[in-house]
């Protein structure tokens, strides 16, 4: 299984920009990289996913160097609504398994400040 | 729409009952799965549903965690027997079922309490 490696907390204030960086050395060649971002008494929610260089959306980017063993998550201008945890995963290296089961590290909690 | 709902949202049960935690997914999908997150821990997989079928219940602790789908839409977590470490939140997520890579709509949980 891949197994992704990311910084246990960050601090930031608002109107920053934040960028959370996830390892993930033995990602395989099907797998894609997907954040989720989890507050607080409810289920993790999908904020963005991408195979290789920038995908861009409402919420967030996300950055793919070409060896794809890392990506960075990068929210702009973060407001104390987006004080959560964040979670860098990467599709199941057991694609034979065939589930697209999540395998969720301990996360990123991003803890915004006034 | 409505999105993943789970009731009870909270359950608390005295070692050694029987508990059963409701699913209902978003309507029209067809992969289900269930997660069991503990304290400070990510969410971990139990097992998943394609359609009626448990397609993959590797995540399942032992013998007395069981769950069905049986008409490919409400899902039933069941846990018998029920310990202190059995105490966590459990997350049902529900996706279209079409690829793997597919987005996983989550609920907000069910937390469950073992005395």
């Amino acid at each position: 299984l891949a197994k992704t490696t990311q910084p246990i907390s960050m601090d930031s204030y608002e109107g920053q920009e934040v960028n959370i960086t996830c390892s993930h050395n033995n990602i395989a060649t099907n797998d894609y990289i997907t954040w989720y971002q989890q507050f607080p008494s409810q289920g993790p929610r999908f904020i963005i996913q991408g195979y290789k260089t920038k995908v861009t959306n409402e919420v967030a980017s996300l950055f793919i160097p070409a060896d794809r063993k890392s990506s960075t998550l990068s929210l702009p201008r973060v407001s104390l609504s987006d004080t959560a945890v964040y979670y860098c995963l990467v599709g199941d290296t057991a694609f034979s398994s065939n589930t697209g089961k999540l395998i969720f590290g301990q996360g990123t909690t991003l803890q915004v400040k006034p | 729409g409505a999105g993943v709902s789970q009731t009870p949202s909270n359950k608390v049960t005295e070692k050694g009952k029987y508990v059963e935690l409701r699913c209902d997914p978003i309507s029209g999908h067809t992969a289900l799965y269930w997660y069991r997150q503990s304290l400070g821990q990510g969410p971990e997989f139990l097992i998943y549903f394609q359609g009626t079928g448990a397609a993959d219940d590797s995540g399942l602790p032992n013998d007395r965690f069981f769950a069905v789908r049986p008409e490919g839409s409400v899902s039933t977590l069941k846990i018998q027997r029920t310990e202190r470490g059995d105490s966590a939140v459990y997350l049902c997520a529900s996706s279209l079922g079409t690829t793997h890579a597919d987005t996983q709509y989550f609920g907000p949980g069910t937390r469950l309490t073992v005395l």
